[in-house]
């Protein structure tokens, strides 16, 4: 498995404000993921964060309103830019470790970022 | 287009029977599936996969089955514990990507 921690745990921001979510793996890993849980929704995948290139950002998210920065193997933060109450969710990262053939790796997840915006 | 659904929201079962949480997907090309289990105020933990060459894997209480042509996967917890009460959620990842698709989770509760 792989210890992922996140920083913070939880908070309480005010609209229009930024927070940065920090994420640490216990090892090196390629690449990073940041998903989003809304209340009473499923887990979906915002982006994935590879180590010396740009995020790859899913359909429906974009850089301004979510940069990314991977500036090492075991580090990654998510900025959630410009709040609104609708950004009120759990941000996860999470990992990929295995056996490194694309595709066969399990992904782990860290215990999430649970914000609220009033 | 929810491409993975779990289309029961919750679960009761009493301690010691059997649980089963069901998950139906629409792309066939997805080529492998997970089982992961959420506390609340936690992120969730990696249960139990499943390749699509396969039609079933078994871990201790859990087992996950796959049919494929129903595009239909399973997993069943025996017996079921108290402890094991959550949401859990399936998921599916296509050929040669890590990207995972959800299910909207199914909150198991096991009653004493």
């Amino acid at each position: 498995s792989a210890v992922i921690s996140q920083k913070p745990s939880r908070d309480i921001c005010q609209r229009g404000t930024s927070l940065t979510i920090q994420c640490q793996v216990d090892s090196q890993v390629t690449m990073m993921f940041w998903y989003r849980q809304q209340p009473g929704q499923s887990l979906t995948l915002i982006a994935t964060a590879n180590q010396g290139s740009e995020a790859t950002y899913e359909s429906g998210f974009v850089i301004d309103k979510f940069p990314i920065s991977r500036p090492n193997l075991t580090f990654s933060t998510l900025t959630v830019s410009n709040m609104s109450p609708e950004d009120s969710s759990i941000y996860l990262c999470s990992v990929v470790r295995g056996s490194g053939r694309a595709g066969k790796d399990t992904q782990y997840f860290g215990p999430g970022t649970r914000l609220t915006v009033l | 287009d929810q491409q993975v659904k779990q289309n029961s929201p919750s679960l009761s079962v009493q301690e010691g029977r059997i649980s089963i949480l069901n998950c139906d997907y629409t792309n066939s090309m997805f080529d492998y599936f997970l089982w992961y289990k959420k506390y609340p105020a936690e992120g969730p933990t990696f249960l139990i996969s499943i390749s699509s060459i396969k039609d079933k894997n078994e871990d201790g209480r859990f087992t996950v089955f796959l049919n494929k042509s129903a595009k239909h996967l399973s997993l069943h917890i025996v017996p079921s514990q108290p402890g094991d009460s959550a949401v859990y959620f399936c998921a599916a990842r296509g050929y040669n990507t890590d990207k995972l698709i959800f299910g909207t989770g199914t909150r198991l509760q096991v009653f004493p």
